[in-house]
């Protein structure tokens, strides 16, 4: 089945840089990943998704890469807030059988003023 | 109501109690989710319902029993559990195609289960 694996486990970044989240999956069939974002006492909220037929798909300050050959996907959050402190997983589906979602192991984002 | 709901928020119980935990979606999807969300582990995903009819069942303990009535709601009932229950449950619907087109979940904000 498919694996999905997630670093860094924590990031640290001062407000105005740039965050990197970095995810592998092992299942070449895979073909959609989307990223969530879960702030405390809420559940995961999708941010923003790719499908495989993409490299790269962009909202705002926030973007995401994908490289199928590498099996690797990562998101980008540029000029980082405050407000974007939360835990953020990626997650990853497709191949056979019935479609499910397998996730990450998540990154807590800090961003300090 | 818009999105998925989740009640209770928070539950406390004794290992001797039965419960239930609920999840209604109104957003019109086909599929729902019940996860298991402990810290420092990934999601653990629990059971599927598609078309209310379960796909998945992770080799989830028997003291755990879904229930989904009908596409919009969904049941987790919970008896005899163990302190290390103790989690934040998640309930999710998606909309699924029989196609194999996947979309993303939509979660509920989670009940906080605490076995004492």
């Amino acid at each position: 089945g498919e694996n999905v694996e997630q670093h860094p486990s924590t990031l640290s970044v001062q407000e105005g840089d740039s965050a990197v989240i970095k995810c592998t999956y092992s299942d070449s069939a895979s073909n959609y990943f989307p990223w969530y974002k879960q702030e405390l006492g809420k559940g995961p909220q999708l941010i923003i998704d790719i499908r495989s037929n993409v490299g790269e798909k962009k909202d705002q300050r926030i973007a995401v890469t994908l490289n199928k050959t590498a099996k690797h996907f990562s998101l980008h959050i540029t000029e980082t807030q405050p407000e974007d402190s939360a835990v953020y997983f990626c997650a990853a589906s497709g191949g056979e059988g019935f479609q499910k979602l397998v996730f990450g192991t998540g990154t807590r984002l800090l961003v300090s003023p | 109501e818009t999105g998925v709901t989740q009640t209770p928020r928070h539950l406390v119980m004794g290992m001797t109690n039965k419960k239930s935990l609920k999840c209604e979606q109104h957003l019109g999807h086909n599929a729902m989710y019940w996860y298991k969300q402990s810290a420092k582990k990934p999601l653990e995903l629990m059971f599927v319902y598609s078309l209310e009819e379960r796909v998945e069942n992770n080799s989830v303990p028997s003291r755990f029993s879904p229930e989904c009535p009908n596409s919009s709601h969904l049941f987790l009932h919970l008896h005899t559990l163990q302190p290390e229950d103790s989690a934040l449950y998640l309930c999710a619907s998606s909309q699924n195609e029989r196609t194999g087109m996947v979309y993303g979940y939509t979660f509920g904000s989670g009940t906080r289960l605490t076995v004492v």
